[in-house]
């Protein structure tokens, strides 16, 4: 098993640019998630799928949008990059329907440079 | 929302001394959950607390939710420069979102 894997590791991106960012989990978990985390603040959840079909905001939702393409699938759109959006970021995954009661899977991240 | 204080941000422990992480919040919680990222690595899920005075170990590791479920700690015995790495506290107050503390950073003097 692979766990949680995201794609790119490394980005670099102008103002203004557009990308996605990949993220697949083989766990077969409910719940998939993504986090940015800059310096001294910790993670900071911007979207999350309770379930297939299903997509919320979360603390830090504005100029991403998400898209829970299947069961595995939860990929996390810039549709206009801004340098406040340059951070690491962290897709995760836990088994459902309940997310809080169960530990979350990570992903090795996606550190993403806005110039 | 929902939020979690972490306390302190920096820990430099000398190897083999003891060390406390504390979190706080200003609301009840349900349960509070706790991760370790080592340098350049993704968080790694440690340990969950659910009942009030919960005490939990792993070697030497010591987990414990308040009594009154607004505050966590995590101890570590005898400091290895395995420690290293930053510490999270995640809580939540029934709703279905975890809210990460800004962790704490501990670096190990051999």
């Amino acid at each position: 098993n692979a766990g949680v894997t995201q794609t790119p590791k490394f980005q670099v991106l102008k103002t203004g640019q557009s990308m996605t960012l990949q993220c697949a989990q083989d766990m077969n978990h409910n719940s998939m998630y993504w986090y940015r985390q800059d310096p001294g603040m910790g993670l900071r959840l911007i979207y999350y799928s309770a379930s297939e079909g299903t997509t919320d905001k979360g603390e830090v939702p504005n100029g991403y949008n998400v898209s829970r393409l299947n069961k595995r699938e939860f990929s996390l759109r810039l549709e206009s990059a801004a340098p406040s959006q340059t951070s690491v970021y962290f897709c995760a995954s836990s088994l459902g329907p309940r997310p809080t009661n169960e530990k979350l899977f990570f992903g090795s991240g996606t550190q993403l440079s806005v110039l | 929302g929902q939020q979690v204080m972490q306390i302190p941000q920096y820990q430099h422990v000398q190897e083999g001394e003891d060390f406390t992480t504390y979190c706080n919040s200003s609301t009840t919680l349900s349960n509070i959950q706790w991760y370790k990222q080592r340098p350049g690595g993704h968080p790694v899920f440690l340990i969950q607390l659910v009942k009030s005075g919960e005490v939990k170990k792993q070697k030497r590791l010591t987990f414990q939710f308040g009594e009154a479920k607004k505050n966590s700690s995590l101890h570590i015995t005898a400091t290895q420069t395995t420690d290293v790495g930053t510490y999270f506290c995640a809580a939540s107050s029934n709703d279905y979102k975890l809210s990460f503390g800004a962790g704490t950073t501990v670096t190990v003097r051999a």
